[in-house]
């Protein structure tokens, strides 16, 4: 079992439409966790982090987080064809390591 | 203030070769982490340095090397190179290495062995 799982996608939506990401871990002593975006050629960009379980909200974007289940996700409202990219999870376990999922691709279609 | 800088951006090289890597963090950053990445595998983690000390490692062959300068600049050494070391190596660098700290990427340099 991975440590930190995604669905490889890809992820279709219409543009408009709310996307939903979603990333699992293994470790329960995970302690913070980070959701960056890739274009395709580019490096991961920082779009969100959470350390508390709930919703965060930043824009269009809300991170939420369930420690029980080991689960965290992404929504993106009102989709626009410029987020299509490949988002990524990433989980600090607190050991100067972060551990990141394989990404998922998302396309948003005009 | 300026992001994350790595040199050279592109690198071809031939099997059993070497290669060295660098990494200019942003200023006043001083945690540097290295990744490989694969189409196959993602993002890889490499090892981390804070303060010129190697913190953490990840499962790579001991061919991977790096430190880490006192300006927090890092350089990362892959010897004897293979053919599937071609990837892309992105360095990040973070302001501590708390676990709650956001770690910024650099460009990534892209790496071909042929």
């Amino acid at each position: 079992q991975k440590e930190v799982e995604q669905n490889s996608g890809p992820l279709s939506v219409p543009e408009g439409a709310i996307a939903s990401l979603n990333c699992t871990y293994s470790d329960r002593g995970s302690q913070s966790f980070f959701w960056y975006r890739q274009y395709s050629g580019k490096s991961p960009e920082l779009i969100m982090f959470i350390y508390s379980n709930g919703d965060k909200e930043d824009g269009r974007f809300t991170a939420q987080l369930n420690k029980a289940s080991q689960y965290v996700s992404l929504l993106i409202r009102d989709s626009q064809p410029s987020d299509s990219a490949t988002y990524l999870c990433a989980v600090n376990k607190g050991t100067y390591k972060y551990i990141f999922g394989t990404g998922t691709r998302l396309k948003v279609l005009a | 203030k300026a992001g994350v800088t790595q040199t050279p951006r592109y690198l071809i090289k031939t099997r059993g070769q070497q290669v060295t890597l660098s990494c200019s963090p942003i200023s006043g950053h001083r945690s540097v982490s290295w990744y490989q990445q694969t189409p196959g595998q993602g993002l890889q983690f490499l090892f981390e340095y804070f303060s010129e000390t190697q913190r953490n490692k990840g499962n790579f062959p001991g061919r991977f090397s790096g430190r880490q300068f006192s300006n927090s600049r890092s350089e990362m050494n892959v010897s004897t190179l293979e053919l599937g070391d071609s990837a892309l190596y992105l360095c990040a660098s973070s302001l501590t290495s708390s676990s709650q700290e956001t770690q910024y990427f650099g460009p990534g340099t892209r790496l071909l062995v042929l």
